[in-house]
């Protein structure tokens, strides 16, 4: 298994501000995701953040938006910018284990004013 | 890309009775599916999942059965409990390090003491 820390755990934020998401896991994976959950709704992939490279990001979602950065193998980031009440939502990193098995972060729940 | 669709979205059952869930996807070329369950402000996590090379897995009062034929799977729990009260998410993927999970739309599953 896999312990992953996530912060902030939430945190209500003020329209056209940023908010860098941290994802720390307990050991080195090659695969990190970033995925966002809407209120009531399943889990929609947002980027693929890899080690040393562009984040592969999935339709809908742009770089300029939500930058990534994955300096090594057990640490990732994602940042909401220029935030707007749209993007209020549950933010959540995954590593995938060699076993195919992803494990989940706790979470980060945004609130936009 | 892959697309799953997932039913009920809703399901409500007695206490010791027993749940079904169904999944559908659409890429012959997965071959791994787990299953998530998703408290009320928790994170995701597995219970159980199943590779393309067999057609069961049980734990306990949990089993998966997949068809590759039809391109479904379900998840069975027996004798539910109000703890199994949640939201289930299924997922496919095409195994191997650097494929992504699609997740089903989730169903909140309700247990009635």
């Amino acid at each position: 298994s896999a312990v992953i820390s996530q912060k902030p755990s939430r945190d209500i934020c003020q329209r056209g501000t940023s908010l860098t998401i941290q994802c720390q896991v307990d050991s080195q994976v090659t695969m990190m995701f970033w995925y966002r959950q809407q209120p009531g709704q399943s889990l929609t992939l947002i980027a693929t953040a890899n080690q040393g490279s562009e984040a592969t990001y999935e339709s809908g979602f742009v770089i300029d938006k939500f930058p990534i950065s994955r300096p090594n193998l057990t640490f990732s980031t994602l940042t909401v910018s220029n935030m707007s009440p749209e993007d209020s939502s549950i933010y959540l990193c995954s590593v995938l284990l060699p076993t195919d098995i992803q494990y989940f972060g706790a979470g980060t729940r945004l609130s936009v004013l | 890309g892959e697309n799953v669709e997932q039913h009920p979205s809703t399901l409500s059952v007695q206490e010791g009775d027993s749940a079904v869930i169904k999944c559908t996807y659409s890429d012959s070329a997965s071959n791994y599916f787990p299953w998530y369950k998703q408290e009320l402000g928790k994170r995701p996590q597995l219970i159980i999942d199943i590779r393309s090379n067999v057609g069961e897995k049980k734990d306990q009062r949990i089993a998966v059965t997949l068809n590759k034929t039809a391109k479904h799977f379900s998840l069975h729990i027996t004798e539910t409990q109000p703890e199994d009260s949640a939201v289930y998410f299924c997922a496919a993927s095409m195994g191997n390090a650097g494929n992504m999970l699609t997740f089903g739309g989730g169903t909140r599953l309700m247990v009635k003491p």
